[in-house]
């Protein structure tokens, strides 16, 4: 079956202005989780999302956003764009998203803000 | 919360040979999982292995096994007759106590595998 997909893989923004990504979790899978990536901080715990509520939330400003609509498929959005934004996006799906299971990850995508 | 902690930022092994990635993690949680996953250079995290802590015995999975001493919070990761395509980054993940699917990872460590 297909896996997690992430669009667009690649984007370039400019500071201030906003961006959505998109991720299409694998089919049946109901939570989708979102992280951040970057040198300086590593892996970080964005969001996530189960049957179209917010479950979870990371420490992040209120710039960062998302959704979940009824097919599972999540948007998360960033507004006002900073420099510090720039970083690998990563998407994760799983059944239930309980603690011992599986969470299946995108490819990414890669943010630079300039 | 829970920390997690990979010492390792970079380690190498030759083809053939086993290599061993630590990671340390605290927590007051009796009863847990953690993980390990690889990140290739597609960037796409495969989970590698999982280890429930109530279970004593080490999970294995192929050429890959753990070391896990719950009472030191000791999570290492030993991979066995090491092949090419073994290299990555390799993360600990440790998923939060709460309702839902939220992962903390430690820094990784770059494993590079020489032919």
């Amino acid at each position: 079956k297909a896996g997690v997909t992430q669009t667009p893989r690649y984007l370039i923004k400019t500071r201030g202005q906003q961006v959505t990504l998109s991720c299409s979790p694998i089919s049946g899978h109901r939570s989708v989780s979102w992280y951040q990536q970057t040198p300086g901080q590593g892996l970080q715990f964005l969001f996530e999302y189960f049957s179209e509520t917010q479950r979870n939330k990371g420490n992040f400003p209120g710039r960062f956003s998302g959704r979940q609509f009824s097919n599972s498929r999540s948007e998360m959005n960033v507004s006002t764009l900073e420099l510090g934004d720039s970083a690998l996006y990563l998407c994760a799906s799983s059944l239930v998203g309980s603690r011992n299971t599986e969470a299946f990850f995108g490819q990414g995508t890669r943010l630079t803000v300039v | 919360a829970q920390t997690v902690t990979q010492s390792q930022p970079e380690m190498s092994v030759q083809e053939a040979e086993t290599v061993t990635l630590s990671c340390t993690y605290d927590t007051s949680e009796s009863d847990y999982y953690l993980f390990w996953y690889k990140q290739p250079p597609s960037r796409q995290m495969i989970l590698v292995i999982r280890q429930e802590a109530y279970k004593q015995q080490n999970a294995t999975e192929n050429r890959f096994s753990v070391n896990f001493q719950k009472a030191a919070k000791s999570f290492s990761l030993k991979i066995s007759d090491s092949q090419l395509g073994d290299a990555a980054m390799y993360f600990c993940a440790y998923p939060q106590e709460t309702s839902g699917s939220r992962l903390t990872f430690g820094e990784g460590t770059q494993l590079t595998v020489n032919p």
